[in-house]
């Protein structure tokens, strides 16, 4: 039982190039989420989705996009990378309580 | 703006001393969530109280929620350098999935 998985752990970006951060959860839960955590700051909500089929907007959405593939995979997107984004990313899932991944630190030159 | 906002921001305490720390929030909540984060590090759940709950205890953490006030607490019991993380509170919207986090209290034990 692997619990939430994300890769990359580690990702360097130039400006306007995308790239995708995975994230799998094997605990049969519906609800996932991506985060980015900034340093000293609290957890921003990027995007949720609620069940397998439906994506939400969180606090901070502009500049991602997310996919649930299944109920297991939400995978989020970047397409045109800016310094901004620059962060930690963390997906979870919940049951009701939260579960986290490990993080994907990327920098975004 | 944040849901969540923990008070205060860092503290510092000996080992075997009781740390509190609070969180306030802005509106109705099905459930609140209390987690820590050890440095570069996830999440890990701690502990979590419904709206219809008042307190709630879990080894050495106990949990307090006034809703009326709009408030929380956490009380870790007989701190020790372990415990020594950034602790966060996470509420949730009835009605929604959305778990948006407070700023986070950091905690440093001292041995």
């Amino acid at each position: 039982n692997a619990g939430v998985t994300q890769t990359p752990k580690f990702q360097v970006l130039k400006t306007g190039q995308s790239m995708t951060l995975q994230c799998a959860q094997d605990m049969n839960h519906n609800s996932m989420y991506w985060y980015r955590q900034d340093p000293g700051m609290g957890l921003r909500l990027i995007y949720y989705s609620a069940s397998e089929g439906t994506t939400d907007k969180g606090e901070v959405p502009n500049g991602y996009n997310v996919s649930r593939l299944n109920k297991r995979e939400f995978s989020l997107r970047l397409e045109s990378a800016a310094p901004s984004q620059t962060s930690v990313y963390f997906c979870a899932s919940s049951d009701p309580g939260a579960f986290f991944g490990p993080g994907t630190r990327l920098t975004v030159l | 703006s944040q849901q969540g906002e923990e008070d205060p921001q860092a503290l510092s305490i000996q080992e075997g001393e009781n740390a509190t720390m609070n969180c306030s929030y802005k509106t109705s909540i099905n459930n609140l969530q209390w987690y820590r984060q050890n440095s570069g590090r996830g999440l890990v759940h701690l502990i979590l109280i419904r709206s219809n709950e008042r307190e709630k205890h879990s080894g050495r953490l106990r949990v307090t929620l006034d809703t009326s006030k709009k408030s929380s607490s956490l009380l870790i019991t007989a701190s020790r350098a372990a415990d020594t993380a950034s602790y966060f509170c996470a509420t949730v919207k009835p009605g929604t999935y959305k778990y948006i986090f407070g700023t986070g209290t950091r905690l440093k034990v001292l041995a």
